[in-house]
């Protein structure tokens, strides 16, 4: 159990485009989700902290307007990186925490986002 | 703010050798630490946890022990198999800055000969 979906694994759009990537709890309801970035051997780093039914929480340095988040239900939400541009090719993972008061974060296999 | 600073790598081991890790890190308050890996292709797993000083993680054959006195938490197994190749994540996460949060060393890439 406790199995965490991305989709697209891989994606590659033109500058100026946007693109949506989606993380699914496939067998747990998830009240919160994280989303990270990571560059080539490079640590993973937080971009933000999705809430089902609430606005999501961006840390310092990430673009809210760029990254748009939306956690829509318990087992979805999606990434949008709104007209994208060759910096933001980069590895996005996600993750999912079980129910709510848990910690154990389940994380998804990443997105690919290539931007030419 | 919180930190964890793990060692460079590639590291390359022969089969059955003795592996170490080392993870330190910095943080405010009483952090729990963590050890994820990630086997090619797959999403990161936890593969050991500890929640207060002293304490031990051990999963798979591996072990960490969470030592406050030196701020460490190295990742040591004793027998190493080729299986065991992939990127090993050290990271903390302090609930008193906001609750699940993690934050992740650079990771080490481990390769295992036969």
């Amino acid at each position: 159990g406790a199995v965490v979906s991305q989709h697209p694994s891989w994606v590659i759009c033109k500058s100026g485009t946007s693109v949506k990537i989606e993380c699914r709890s496939l067998d747990f309801q998830a009240t919160t989700m994280f989303w990270y970035r990571q560059f080539p051997k490079q640590s993973l780093m937080l971009m933000a902290t999705s809430n089902e039914g609430s606005k999501a929480t961006y840390e310092q340095g990430v673009e809210k307007d760029k990254f748009l988040i939306n956690h829509a239900s318990l087992t979805l939400s999606t990434l949008t990186v709104t007209s994208a541009h060759p910096e933001d090719s980069s590895f996005y993972i996600c993750s999912a925490v079980r129910g709510t008061g848990g910690y154990e974060q389940y994380f998804g296999p990443g997105t690919r986002l290539t931007v030419t | 703010g919180n930190s964890v600073t793990q060692m460079e790598g590639p590291v390359t081991l022969s089969e059955e050798a003795f592996l170490t890790i080392n993870c330190t890190y910095t943080a405010t308050g009483y952090p729990s630490l963590f050890w994820y890996v990630q086997y090619p292709g797959e999403g990161l797993q936890l593969l050991l946890k500890a929640t207060k000083a002293d304490d031990k993680g051990s999963n798979k054959g591996f072990e960490a022990t969470y030592r406050k006195e030196t701020t460490s938490f190295h990742l040591e197994k004793g027998s190493v198999q080729v299986s065991d190749s992939a990127v090993y994540f050290c990271a903390l996460s302090d609930f008193g800055q906001g609750a699940q949060k993690l934050v992740f060393g650079q990771g080490t890439r481990l390769t295992i000969n036969p």
